[in-house]
């Protein structure tokens, strides 16, 4: 297994287009996460799946963004209409549900909005 | 509200030179909390995770240890190559997995 991937690396997107990132998880992993993280700041909580289920989402989330997990493995993050304060990395972690797990990450989609 | 915050933001050390990196939390009743690395451009690398006040976590040249308020990520005779964003998130009692990550320290080892 060769980790969490994310595709793409890095995004440039004029504002008001749409974009979507993919993430394929370790795939014994059933939990999926995603994160936002802006310059000089910590990650910050998205949404999560465990199997296809969405469980929770942030109030960072707005209605421009959508996550799925179909089928329960690989998983995307569409943006729509996307403004300039959408410029950030993108990150996707994956982890077992239960006691005692650690969250692995993926490198990561920068994406500007110029 | 679950929070973490880390200090300071940014460190210098000459190679050799050791230190300690803290993160302050509040949580409604930890479950978890996680040491991250990351590098510049990439994703957070897992370092260790820590369960409960005393217990310690070793590798290399970092040890994380753990109270009830606080952690410290005590790097002893750093090299050059340490030098990355270490990042501290904790998990609360809810059974969610999410993180909450503080700012993050810059970390910066001169040969």
């Amino acid at each position: 297994d060769t980790g969490v991937s994310q595709d793409p690396r890095h995004k440039i997107t004029k504002r008001g287009q749409n974009v979507t990132f993919r993430c394929d998880p370790i795939s014994e992993h059933n939990r999926l996460y995603w994160y936002r993280q802006t310059l000089g700041q910590g990650p910050e909580f998205l949404t999560y799946f465990q199997n296809e289920a969405q469980l929770e989402k942030s109030r960072l989330l707005s209605d421009r963004f959508s996550a799925e997990r179909p089928k329960g493995s690989f998983s995307t993050l569409e943006i729509q209409r996307t403004e300039q304060g959408d410029s950030a990395m993108y990150l996707c972690a994956s982890s077992w549900a239960g006691l005692n797990t650690e969250a692995f990450f993926g490198q990561g989609t920068r994406l500007t909005v110029v | 509200e679950d929070q973490v915050t880390q200090s300071p933001e940014a460190l210098r050390l000459q190679e050799g030179e050791s230190s300690s990196l803290n993160c302050s939390y509040t949580v409604s009743g930890l479950r978890g909390l996680f040491w991250y690395r990351q590098d510049p451009g990439k994703g957070p690398e897992f370092l260790f995770t820590l369960y409960s006040a005393g217990e310690e976590k070793e590798k290399e040249r970092l040890k994380a240890t753990l109270t009830k308020k606080e952690s410290f990520l005590h790097i002893t005779a750093p090299k050059p190559e340490d030098s990355a964003t270490y990042l501290c998130a904790v998990q609360n009692s809810g059974n969610t997995g999410k993180l909450i990550f503080g700012q993050g320290t810059t970390l910066q080892v001169k040969p």
